[in-house]
């Protein structure tokens, strides 16, 4: 399983579009990223998933480069309820329901008035 | 969309006692569920793999004597804390696949005094 590295935190205020990079140096071919959000005492939820390029959904966007090596989070118009520790992971989505998901240490994302 | 749905949100023991953690597929079936564990400031640790009608598979360094898992149906996984003690207080966390995403239960509080 590849293995992801985040930022351990990261400030915004609000209003701004706030980018969180995650590095995948090992991410294997049939592999696809995945982003979750965890607020305290609460499960993570899913926010987006991507294989190359761009994806782009009603709550965030997805770049991924080439290579695959990385990707980066984008939040646009952050607001104080994003506040959160996002999780990137990498996983083979072909493995179906067995595929078993490891967390990395996620980034924390303090959003100020 | 699909839900996961963990019972209790929240529980004390006393030390010695065991708990036991439901973990249910709401609205799809799941022959495989996902725990994890949770301590403050900390990413989510996968303990183990519960698969429906075979034995769980263990990640290194969990005590399967202590946590067992029992995933008897298809919307059903149960994780039970064997004689708790104090350092199992943590939140645990439940998990299932569906296509390519994974849906998490709530989480449950458990506090062993």
């Amino acid at each position: 399983l590849a293995k992801t590295t985040q930022p351990i935190s990261m400030d915004s205020y609000e209003g701004q579009e706030v980018n969180i990079t995650c590095s995948h140096n090992n991410i294997a071919t049939n592999d696809y990223i995945t982003w979750y959000q965890q607020f305290p005492s609460q499960g993570p939820r899913f926010i987006i998933q991507g294989y190359k390029t761009k994806v782009t959904n009603e709550v965030a966007s997805l770049f991924i480069p080439a290579d695959r090596k990385s990707s980066t989070l984008s939040l646009p118009r952050v607001s104080l309820s994003d506040t959160a520790v996002y999780y990137c992971l990498v996983g083979d989505n072909y493995g179906g329901a067995t595929n078993k998901l490891i967390f990395g240490t996620g980034t924390l994302l303090a959003v100020q008035p | 969309g699909a839900v996961v749905s963990q019972h209790p949100s929240r529980v004390i023991c006393k030390s010695g006692t065991s708990v036991k953690i439901e973990c249910r597929s709401l609205d799809f079936q799941a022959t495989t569920m996902f725990w994890y564990r949770q301590f403050p400031k900390q990413s989510l640790m996968l303990m183990a793999t519960s698969n429906e009608g075979s034995k769980a598979t263990y990640e290194q360094g969990v005590e399967k004597d202590k946590f067992l898992i029992n995933h008897a149906s298809l919307t059903l996984s149960t994780l039970t804390v064997t004689s708790a003690h104090p350092e199992d207080s943590s939140f645990y966390i439940c998990s299932a696949r569906m296509g390519q995403e994974a849906f998490f239960g709530q989480g449950t509080r458990l506090t062993v005094v």
